[in-house]
């Protein structure tokens, strides 16, 4: 089947470790994405990238960081830098971010606990 | 940025009714367009709908319709006939443009509970 896969689906880690949370796409999609969502809150924007080796700051990348070595996968790195890391993150990934009807489809997201 | 708002923190509506979730935001841009996405309690986000800025009719999708209203910047999600399985976080998401790409900004979103 085609689709996102966001892996672990929980993690708990300890204050001041990095982690990486895994997002694969079979869909052929050239742009993903990486959204953070605190309960009771819409989604935010974390990184972009629209096609391989390229990605862009969203609205709230302080603390994060991506790579987009490969098209089918866009990992983010949660760093100790994160000041308030807890919280619910949702990948995605269109066709391409280049135009304004394209669908964005999400994972089924990771819960990130740092304790 | 842009802002978009979603009165309704909370709704009810009775199985088989008909509800309408509400939507307004604020952008310049004349070519956006609009998403809704379902959130049930598990987290996944499931596209609905969506509706061009230059579409001349209200977009539909089996149950779901929009209720678009471009002057008055208001894209209200309806849903008809409604069915337990619809309980969930609703979330209207109008696109912004920059940096020659088109990204999603989420409201906070309405939680539909559907009773028996």
């Amino acid at each position: 089947d085609g689709g996102i896969t966001q892996s672990p689906k929980y993690l708990f880690r300890k204050e001041g470790q990095n982690v990486t949370l895994s997002c694969e796409q079979n869909l052929n999609h050239d742009a993903m994405y990486w959204y953070r969502q605190d309960p009771g809150q819409g989604l935010r924007l974390i990184y972009y990238s629209q096609i391989v080796n390229d990605f862009q700051k969203g609205d709230i990348a302080e603390g994060y960081s991506v790579s987009r070595e490969k098209k089918e996968s866009f990992p983010l790195t949660v760093t100790s830098a994160q000041k308030n890391p807890t919280a619910f993150y949702l990948c995605a990934s269109s066709i391409g971010a280049g135009a304004s009807g394209n669908t964005i489809y999400f994972g089924e997201g990771s819960w990130l606990t740092v304790v | 940025a842009q802002k978009i708002t979603q009165t309704q923190p909370g709704m009810f509506v009775q199985e088989k009714e008909a509800v309408t979730l509400d939507c307004t935001y604020d952008t310049s841009d004349p070519s956006y367009g609009l998403f809704w996405y379902k959130q049930p309690s598990s987290g996944e986000m499931i596209f609905l709908i969506y509706q061009g800025s230059y579409d001349q009719q209200n977009a539909t999708e089996g149950r779901y319709s929009l209720n678009f209203q471009k002057a008055r910047k208001s894209a209200n999600l309806v849903i008809s006939a409604s069915q337990l399985g619809d309980s969930a976080m609703y979330f209207c998401a109008p696109l912004r443009s920059g940096a020659g790409s088109y990204q999603l900004t989420f409201g906070k979103g309405t939680k539909l509970s559907v009773i028996p």
